[in-house]
C-alpha cells in the first residue's frame, strides 16, 4: 500500500542553522510528492512539490529532492528563522485516486 | 480568490447536542475532502467528494458523523450526537482534480469542542 512516513518531532534549532527533516515512502507507480506547512492556529498549506523522480522542488528557501533509488523526499533549508517555526507535513498522491497520503507530521521549534 | 472558506471558527457545545459544520470549497474545484487533526491521532481523512458525490467514506469514525455536499460550493459535517472525544479541529480543503493538479487547498479549520 501507499504509506508515509517522518522524522519523529520536535525538530529544534537555533536561528540560521541547518535544517534536514527525513520523509521516506511506499507506494506502487509514481505518486507525486509534496511538502505542506501548519503555523499556528491555521490549516495546511502547499511549501513544495515534486511529481517525477529527481525533480527539485523549492520554496521560501526550503528544498526536496524526489529520490526514487532512496524512496525519500527529505526537506531542508540552509539556514532556518523564527517564523520557519511550525508543524510540517511530507505527503504522497498516488495518482489513481483523489486523495493525499500524508506522514504524522513534524514539529519545528527555532529558537532566536 | 478567496480560498477554502470554514464556518464557524470555534464551536463548543455539551455532549449530545448536534453538531453542523460548513465548507465553501474554491469555485471550479472537483475534489472537497474533510480532515480532522488531533494531537493524539494526527491528521485523519474523514471523507472526500468528487463533483459532489461521496468516494470514500471510510475514515468517518461511526454513524454519529456524516457529510454532504448538496452543490458545487457547499459542503457539511454533521455529529449527532456529539461526544467529548469528538473534540478536534475539523478542516476541510479542496482541490481541482486529477490530471489537472494534485495540490489540496486548506481552510482555517474549525476547533470543536465537546464539553
Amino acid at each position: 500500500g501507499n504509506s508515509v512516513t517522518q522524522m519523529e518531532g520536535p525538530v529544534t534549532l537555533s536561528e540560521e542553522a541547518f535544517l534536514t527533516i527525513n520523509c521516506t515512502y511506499t507506494a506502487t507507480g509514481y505518486p507525486s510528492l509534496f511538502w505542506y506547512v501548519q503555523y499556528p492556529g491555521e490549516g495546511l498549506q502547499l511549501l513544495l512539490k515534486a511529481t517525477k523522480a529527481d525533480d527539485k522542488g523549492s520554496n521560501k528557501g526550503f528544498e526536496a529532492t524526489y529520490r526514487k533509488e532512496t524512496t525519500s523526499f527529505h526537506l531542508e533549508k540552509g539556514s532556518v528563522q523564527v517564523s520557519d517555526s511550525a508543524v510540517y507535513f511530507c505527503a504522497l498522491y498516488p495518482g489513481n485516486t483523489g486523495k493525499l497520503i500524508f506522514g504524522q507530521g513534524t514539529t519545528l521549534q527555532v529558537k532566536p | 480568490d478567496a480560498g477554502v472558506i470554514q464556518s464557524p471558527r470555534h464551536e463548543v457545545t455539551e455532549m449530545g447536542q448536534e453538531v453542523t459544520l460548513r465548507c465553501k470549497p474554491i469555485s471550479g474545484h472537483d475534489y472537497l475532502f474533510w480532515y480532522r487533526q488531533t494531537m493524539m491521532r494526527g491528521l485523519e481523512l474523514l471523507i472526500y467528494f468528487n463533483n459532489n458525490v461521496p468516494i470514500d467514506d471510510s475514515g468517518m469514525p461511526e454513524d454519529r458523523f456524516s457529510a454532504k455536499m448538496p452543490n458545487a460550493s457547499f459542503s457539511t459535517l454533521k455529529i449527532q450526537p456529539s461526544e467529548p472525544r469528538d473534540s478536534a479541529v475539523y478542516f476541510c480543503a479542496s482541490s481541482p482534480g486529477q490530471g489537472l493538479t494534485d495540490t489540496q487547498y486548506f481552510g482555517p479549520g474549525t476547533r470543536l469542542t465537546v464539553l
